[in-house]
């Protein structure tokens, strides 16, 4: 079953526009998400886990169980944060599972 | 100063001719995992070693094996590629299961002729 679903393959928005990048999972335990970023030509790395409640280059986002969901939020893209982006869960055996990503791009 | 290196980076490989790539890292990490991404679909975990302790996922074909001869190189076999296992294979590695952010490397793009 998949357990995590990023219905956007693609986003486009003009630089200095909120983004939000949508994520929903399916886990009955109680997951740990993350999301990864990965820059054109780069490794995919983590951006921000959502244990840490932390905002990493202006990006947040909020785990909400009662919609299984944990969205990626910024309130004024830059061209530099375009890239693909990963919506990740592990499991309560140290599984990982990665949503099909969506490619952020931040228009001029 | 990688910290997760990948050899080589593409890979040719012929129909059923065996497969071997090599991960390695500088980061002294107990977990390491392999990971196969066909375009345009997520990251699927294969395996992971925990230490030496390795974990299979259910669905990963018996075609896949792996190696962990020490905490720094983990291989990933493929005994008899097929056309359908071409792929972006990704090696990662994290510092153990509780709640630590995965390291990856730059991945092997695999070809299969």
């Amino acid at each position: 079953a998949q357990r995590v679903t990023q219905p956007e393959k693609l986003l486009s928005v003009f630089k200095g526009a909120p983004v939000e990048l949508k994520c929903n999972y399916s886990y009955s335990g109680s997951p740990e998400l993350f999301w990864y970023v990965q820059y054109s030509r780069q490794r995919l790395q983590l951006l921000l886990r959502h244990i840490s409640r932390e905002s990493i280059k202006g990006f947040t986002a909020d785990l909400n169980k009662g919609e299984t969901s944990f969205h990626l939020k910024k309130p004024f893209a830059q061209e530099e944060d375009s890239a693909m982006y990963y919506c990740a869960l592990r499991d309560n055996f140290n599984k990982f599972y990665f949503g099909s990503g969506t490619k952020l791009n931040v228009k001029p | 100063d990688a910290m997760v290196i990948q050899n080589p980076r593409y890979q040719v490989t012929q129909f059923g001719k065996p497969v071997t790539l090599s991960c390695s890292q500088t980061l002294n990490h107990n977990v390491m995992y392999w990971y196969q991404q066909k375009s345009s679909q997520a990251p699927k975990l294969l395996f992971h070693y925990y230490d030496k302790d390795f974990n299979n996922e259910a669905d990963t074909p018996d075609n896949f094996q792996s190696r962990r001869p020490n905490t720094s190189f983990c291989f990933l076999d493929i005994r008899s590629p097929g056309l359908g296992d071409a792929a972006m294979y990704l090696c990662a590695t994290s510092r153990g299961t509780g709640y630590y952010e995965q390291y990856f490397g730059p991945g092997t793009r695999l070809t299969v002729t």
